[in-house]
């Protein structure tokens, strides 16, 4: 089956610091990517759609400057939390659609946890 | 917007017996997909089952089965001949076309031995 990488699986960082989380998919061309965050013992909760070389759409409520989304190519997308604080402390999620199916399946990554000090 | 409601937030059942968990959703729209995943403690999403919403037939995959009323928007897992390792949490989720997917609050399984 059709596989999707996250790097890294966790990060632990400093307040007031920067991180990015990449997502790749490895043997199929992810036309969109999304990013979802879950905090513990809850579901998952959409922050953002990106499609290649386009800019991310994003829920409402989630900032956009500071959850850079960048998806640069069919295979590689990247989350960067600017400026994190301890209440982004999540576990993040990718999910990449394969666009040459015909249902558009959809696949997860193993998810990234965040520990923001 | 649609919004999928899961509400059996823990569920328990009998290795070797039966168990359902419950799925409601609300959507105007009349083409889309339903899912049912599983995250075990390791939080892969992990596909257990899906249903188009145009086939009538209730989707089957060896001891998953699904009771899909489109009517009455109820989209429910059936798991048979429950194993240890069917112990995990369960969303279902809901997409339409191509869309972004939506997913309920989760019921947590547990399979007593």
């Amino acid at each position: 089956g059709a596989v999707v990488s996250q790097h890294p699986s966790w990060v632990i960082c400093k307040s007031g610091t920067s991180v990015k989380i990449e997502c790749r998919s490895l043997d199929f061309q992810a036309t969109t990517m999304f990013w979802y965050r879950q905090f513990p013992k809850q579901s998952l909760m959409l922050m953002a759609t990106s499609n290649e070389g386009s800019k991310a759409t994003y829920e409402q409520g989630v900032e956009k400057d500071k959850f850079l989304i960048n998806h640069a190519s069919l295979t590689l997308s990247t989350l960067t939390v600017t400026s994190a604080h301890p209440e982004d402390s999540s576990f993040y999620i990718c999910s990449a659609r394969d666009g040459g199916t015909g249902v558009a399946e959809q696949y997860f990554g193993p998810g990234t946890r965040l520990t923001v000090t | 917007a649609q919004t999928v409601t899961q509400s059996q937030p823990e569920m328990s059942v009998q290795e070797a017996e039966t168990v359902t968990l419950s799925c409601t959703y609300d959507t105007s729209e009349s083409d889309y997909y339903l899912f049912w995943y599983k995250q075990p403690p390791s939080r892969q999403m992990i596909l257990v089952i899906r249903q188009e919403a145009y086939k009538q037939q209730n989707a089957t995959e060896n001891r998953f089965s699904v009771n899909f009323q489109k009517a009455a928007k109820s989209f429910s897992l059936k798991i048979s001949d429950s194993q240890l390792g069917d112990a995990a949490m369960y969303f279902c989720a809901y997409r339409s076309g191509n869309n972004d997917m939506r997913f309920g609050a989760g019921t947590r399984l547990t399979v007593k031995p």
